[in-house]
């Protein structure tokens, strides 16, 4: 079956420690990205990417970092710079950059 | 600037009544794009529909119905005969190839409770 993936569901980070979301996707997708959710409100961009090996901040990468070796990976690493990192992270994919975007069912990151 | 204004923020219905979300945007672009997301409990956003500016024919599938309205900027969704599993957080978005270079501009949401 086709579709994306996030590991894990729920994430516990500890003061001054990075931590990292995985994304995959098998849907051969050129493009992803990485949302931040925090509750009751709506979706905020962190990072995307058109095409391997290349990415682009959004509108709140402060905190955050990410690579694209693999056409189908998409790792978030929220590093001790994010001060605020408590929120539900969803990835998304679409086949080219603009086209319609499927999301993976997220991860919670929890702060201890 | 563009904008995605969902004024509900919360909707609750009986089951089987029909009930309408709306989705009021602003864009300076002629060419955009209009989108609506479920969000359930689990958290997961399963896409519904995508509109494009230059088709204003209404859509149908199902129970759901999308009447997009150039005129008053609106992109409205209604759900016919809504049952408990409609119950969720649904997002209307908007994209442009100008001012947002594609990215998705998103309304805060409206959450429907469907009691049964």
């Amino acid at each position: 079956d086709g579709g994306i993936t996030q590991s894990p569901k729920y994430l516990f980070r500890k003061e001054g420690q990075n931590v990292t979301l995985s994304c995959e996707q098998n849907l051969n997708h050129d493009a992803m990205y990485w949302y931040r959710q925090d509750p009751g409100q709506g979706l905020r961009l962190i990072y995307y990417s058109q095409i391997v090996n290349d990415f682009q901040k959004g509108d709140i990468a402060e905190g955050y970092s990410v690579s694209r070796e693999k056409k189908e990976s998409f790792p978030l690493t929220v590093t001790s710079a994010q001060k605020n990192p408590t929120a539900f992270y969803l990835c998304a994919s679409s086949i080219v950059y603009g086209e319609t975007q499927y999301f993976g069912p997220g991860t919670r990151l929890l702060v201890l | 600037a563009q904008k995605v204004t969902q004024a509900q923020t919360e909707i609750s219905v009986v089951e089987k009544e029909d009930v309408t979300l709306d989705c009021v945007y602003e864009t300076r672009d002629t060419t955009y794009y209009l989108f609506w997301y479920k969000q359930p409990p689990s958290g997961e956003l399963v896409f519904l529909i995508r509109r494009n500016s230059f088709d204003e024919q209404n859509e149908i599938s199902g129970r759901y119905s999308w009447n997009f309205q150039k005129s008053t900027s609106s992109f409205n969704f209604t759900i016919t005969a809504s049952q408990v599993v409609d119950s969720a957080v649904y997002f209307c978005a908007l994209s442009d190839p100008m001012d947002s270079n594609y990215q998705l501009i998103w309304g805060a949401g409206t959450k429907l409770i469907i009691k049964p």
